[in-house]
């Protein structure tokens, strides 16, 4: 089985930019990995904020976006908010028949 | 709107059962596949498996054979995850979710423990 891997934790400063990668051991991410961003914050259930490399639900903040950087996929917030704090997961497909999520990053903003 | 609803907390004793459903609403149950995650306490999300809810061919990843099965009731547009053999590290939070859409449940608590 594929593993894949996250920063366990980053640090961003409010106002500043951050990007969360998302690797594959398998070799390069692509968008036939489909990546999947999720937040999750403490107790509650994820919720999706990217999916596809790139396209964004209508509930994920403009300062989020997703893409593909250096074989990884990458979810970038721009203009770091506190309320931005939180677990951040990644979710890759293998072959469109099975899926792996990330070790998780949990972000600080401080 | 478009949900999942899932079932309620369940405490097992080691070696029992548990069939957790979750039941969708606001749509065709058969145009989406259902995936089910476990998120043990304090741990990462774990993608355990899917279930093709027009045809009900699951696929379960490696971790996730054997004891866990997928399965469908087109009639009430309803999912299960069936555990068998209980273990105490099978206690964790089972979200079922269209995670292309969105749409997840509110997660499902069982808790093994003698």
């Amino acid at each position: 089985q594929a593993v894949v891997t996250q920063e366990p934790s980053l640090t961003v400063s409010p106002g500043g930019t951050v990007t969360l990668t998302c690797g594959s051991s398998t070799g390069a991410v692509t968008s036939s990995h489909y990546p999947y961003w999720f937040q999750q914050m403490p107790g509650q259930a994820p919720r999706t904020l990217i999916y596809d490399t790139t396209y964004k639900h209508f509930w994920t903040p403009a300062r989020f976006s997703g893409s593909l950087l250096g074989g990884k996929a990458a979810l970038t917030i721009s203009r770091a908010q506190v309320e931005d704090e939180a677990h951040y997961y990644c979710l890759l497909s293998y072959d469109g028949t099975r899926w792996v999520f990330g070790g998780g990053t949990r972000l600080t903003v401080l | 709107q478009e949900q999942l609803v899932q079932s309620g907390s369940e405490l097992k004793r080691p070696g029992a059962s548990v069939k957790i459903s979750c039941k969708a609403s606001g749509y065709t149950f058969t145009k989406y596949t259902i995936h089910w995650v476990r998120q043990a306490p304090g741990q990462r999300l774990e993608w355990m498996g899917k279930i093709k809810t027009n045809t009900g061919d699951p696929t379960s990843a490696q971790d996730f054979t054997g004891r866990f099965v997928f399965s469908l009731d087109t009639s009430v547009a309803t999912t299960y995850l069936h555990i068998s053999d209980l273990k105490p590290d099978d206690t964790a939070i089972y979200y079922c979710t269209r995670p292309g859409s969105g749409i997840w449940g509110q997660g499902t608590m069982v808790s093994v423990s003698s």
